[in-house]
């Protein structure tokens, strides 16, 4: 089956830290991975895409990495603040799978003062 | 540009009662999804249209769900007979061609709450 799986659920962290979240995947066989961001009551905000073909991609203080043979992929975010406070969603498109997204369950995130 | 929008934000059945959920996506997008997302967890995948095709329903989980894009634009989530289990966040998502790689850009939700 394939499953999605992020590690750890819940993060606090204090202001200006560098942080890693975790996001692991049953299957190798991938089309591309998208990292999002939900706010509290909203939508989901398409934070980074990467195509199975890249290693990695950046977004500002964003960065998120790809290793297809072991089946993970991590989002680090530099210098910390507290609106970076949310929950982060990986979710996978594998090939063979149509053209849905798998998501994982999320890393909700707490930048402190 | 506009984003994806979804209608209404807030929506509260009595058990029993049909709903309809009305997601607008952005303009030219030719893929739209519905998504379920239930409290504290990750969205899960409900259906799939490439323009007014519906090309994956593996996710619906019921008969009673039912979704339509007649026009390859605006598309409707019909709920027949609402359950307590049919409580969730609604997350449409819409595509330049998700058969190509692009990614998914989603909508603020329709909150939806069976009494």
């Amino acid at each position: 089956k394939q499953e999605v799986t992020q590690i750890p659920a819940a993060l606090s962290v204090p202001e200006g830290e560098n942080l890693v979240l975790n996001c692991s995947f049953t299957d190798s066989a991938i089309y591309n991975l998208q990292w999002f961001r939900q706010d509290p009551g909203k939508g989901l905000t398409s934070l980074l895409l990467i195509q199975s073909s890249q290693r990695e991609q950046t977004s500002g203080r964003l960065n998120a990495s790809l290793d297809k043979s072991s089946g993970r992929s991590t989002l680090y975010i530099a210098a910390s603040q507290p609106g970076d406070s949310a929950t982060y969603l990986c979710a996978v498109k594998f090939t063979g799978g149509g053209n849905k997204l798998t998501f994982g369950t999320g890393t909700q995130l707490k930048v402190e003062l | 540009g506009a984003g994806v929008s979804q209608s209404p934000r807030y929506k509260v059945a009595k058990r029993g009662q049909d709903v309809a959920l009305r997601c607008d996506p952005i303009s030219g997008h030719v893929s739209l999804f519905w998504y379920q997302q239930a409290l504290g967890q990750g969205p899960e995948f409900l259906t799939y249209f490439q323009n007014e095709a519906q090309l994956d329903k593996s996710g619906l989980p019921s008969d009673r769900f039912f979704a339509e894009r007649p026009e390859g634009s605006v598309s409707t989530l019909k709920i027949q007979r609402t359950q307590q289990e049919d409580s969730a966040v609604y997350l449409c998502a819409s595509s330049l061609d998700a058969g190509t790689g692009h990614g998914q850009y989603f909508g603020p939700g329709t909150r939806l709450t069976v009494t």
